[in-house]
């Protein structure tokens, strides 16, 4: 069965702290995607991946960075916290490497809380 | 941003009825999706349905999309209580090809 796997379901961090999410997938899938979800907002995209050590950024990059140096695992990074960074984070990965985009599988979310 | 808009914001029927969701997007695309999520959770993949095609079935779904007027439409038919959940479209662009971008979703519930 299809897996991505978020590290955390909840997650609670401080102003100014430095916060990784982390996601791994075991589809072979060369695209990973981070979003995040807030209510009346949907879902947006913060940095996307089409293959290892390659990101793109998406619609709301600041104070956020990435990493992936494995295929598998996508790793988000908060470099310092801020209350207004308190969300639902959605990792997703998908096949095809190139121009289009087939089926995405979520992994189940990480709620973060900064205070 | 490049997004998909649905239509309603929130649906309420009762079991057995139809619930009818709608998306309108700005340009073109390769293919659009539509996802689920149930409350506090990661999103499903319900059914995709490409740039060339009019209409796709799924049991009791039936998506269509009119790239003329850039919008999709997802029915479901014979609803169920545990239908109850978020809808999002999303839309693959083909201007990039680096983007899955989603709506703000529609909340159905469906009452017993």
């Amino acid at each position: 069965d299809v897996k991505v796997t978020q590290s955390s379901r909840y997650l609670v961090k401080r102003t100014g702290e430095k916060v990784f999410l982390e996601c791994v997938q075991d589809m072979d899938h060369e695209n990973m995607f981070w979003y995040r979800q807030d209510p009346g907002l949907g879902l947006r995209l913060i940095y996307f991946s089409y293959d290892v050590k390659m990101k793109e950024k998406g619609d709301i990059p600041e104070g956020y960075s990435v990493s992936r140096e494995k295929k598998e695992r996508f790793s988000l990074i908060l470099e310092s916290a801020s209350t207004n960074q308190t969300s639902m984070y959605l990792c997703a990965s998908s096949l095809f490497g190139s121009r289009y985009f087939d089926e995405a599988f979520f992994g189940q979310g990480t709620r973060l809380t900064v205070v | 941003s490049q997004q998909g808009e649905e239509d309603p914001q929130a649906l309420s029927i009762q079991e057995g009825e139809n619930a009818t969701m709608n998306c309108s997007y700005k340009t073109s695309i390769n293919n659009l999706q539509w996802y689920r999520q149930n409350s506090g959770r990661g999103l499903v993949h319900l059914i995709l349905i490409r740039s060339n095609e009019r209409e796709k079935h799924s049991g009791r779904l039936r998506v269509t999309l009119d790239t003329s007027k850039k919008s999709s439409s997802l029915l479901i038919t014979a609803s169920r209580a545990a239908d109850t959940a978020s809808y999002f479209c999303a839309t693959d662009w083909k201007t990039s090809g680096s983007r899955l971008t989603f709506g703000e979703g529609t909340q159905l519930t469906v009452n017993p």
